[in-house]
């Protein structure tokens, strides 16, 4: 079954350092996600993505990050000089259409801010 | 204000019983509804999707949406222990509960 590629699956970082998060959506998925998960806390929307560029962001999707899609493959999310409160599970998810039948989620990757 | 909200359990049933989890939505304008699993240390995994109202069975597993009360609920049928695990209920697009603990005891 196809499924959505995350990588790192653990990332430790010091505050103020770039990271990026990878992601590989389904190959035949036009819209792609970010969620952010706070240890405990509810799934919290980030960002939509489809035709390059950005369909919608929430409130937490400030200047501090960015996302792309450098090539055919990829889905990336960059958050600049990270923050504690950063730390995280983040996720990607991608969908055929805009949603109506539902997200596939990637395992995950765990962002720690130290 | 709140989008989508889950009574945040956590709920506890024995084995072979039925589930029920709620969740209500604020958004009149939402077209359809999601029910996905999340294990601990797990990413959320879809269940079930619905959009018209009324029931929507898949196994053990029942669906209902009421538009008129903007509530969404699910049924999970002779609860097994695998079961164990937060349900989350998000609407499109992407807008999730803080999501309801089950727990199935043996």
């Amino acid at each position: 079954e196809p499924e959505v590629t995350q990588t790192p699956s653990h990332q430790v970082t010091q505050m103020g350092q770039e990271v990026i998060l990878r992601c590989v959506p389904i190959s035949n998925h036009l819209y792609f996600y970010w969620y952010r998960q706070i240890l405990g806390q509810k799934v919290e929307f980030l960002v939509s993505f489809y035709n390059n560029e950005i369909s919608e962001k929430s409130e937490i999707f400030d200047d501090q990050f960015s996302v792309e899609r450098p090539d055919g493959s990829n889905f990336t999310l960059k958050i600049r000089s990270t923050k504690l409160e950063d730390s995280a599970m983040y996720f990607c998810a991608s969908s055929l259409d805009r949603g109506s039948y539902g997200y596939t989620f990637g395992s995950g990757t765990r962002l720690t801010v130290v | 204000q709140k989008e989508v909200e889950q009574n945040s359990g956590p709920l506890s049933v024995p084995e072979g019983a039925i589930a029920s989890l709620n969740c209500t939505y604020s958004d009149r304008g939402s077209q359809s509804f999601f029910w996905y699993r999340q294990y601990s240390g797990k990413s959320p995994e879809l269940i079930m999707f619905i959009y018209s109202n009324g029931d929507k069975e898949d196994g053990r597993f029942t669906a209902q949406l009421n538009k008129a009360s903007q509530y969404v609920s699910l049924l999970i049928r002779d609860s097994q222990p695998s079961d164990s695990a937060t349900y989350l209920c998000a609407r499109s697009p992407g807008r999730f509960g803080a999501g309801t603990r089950l727990t199935v005891k043996p």
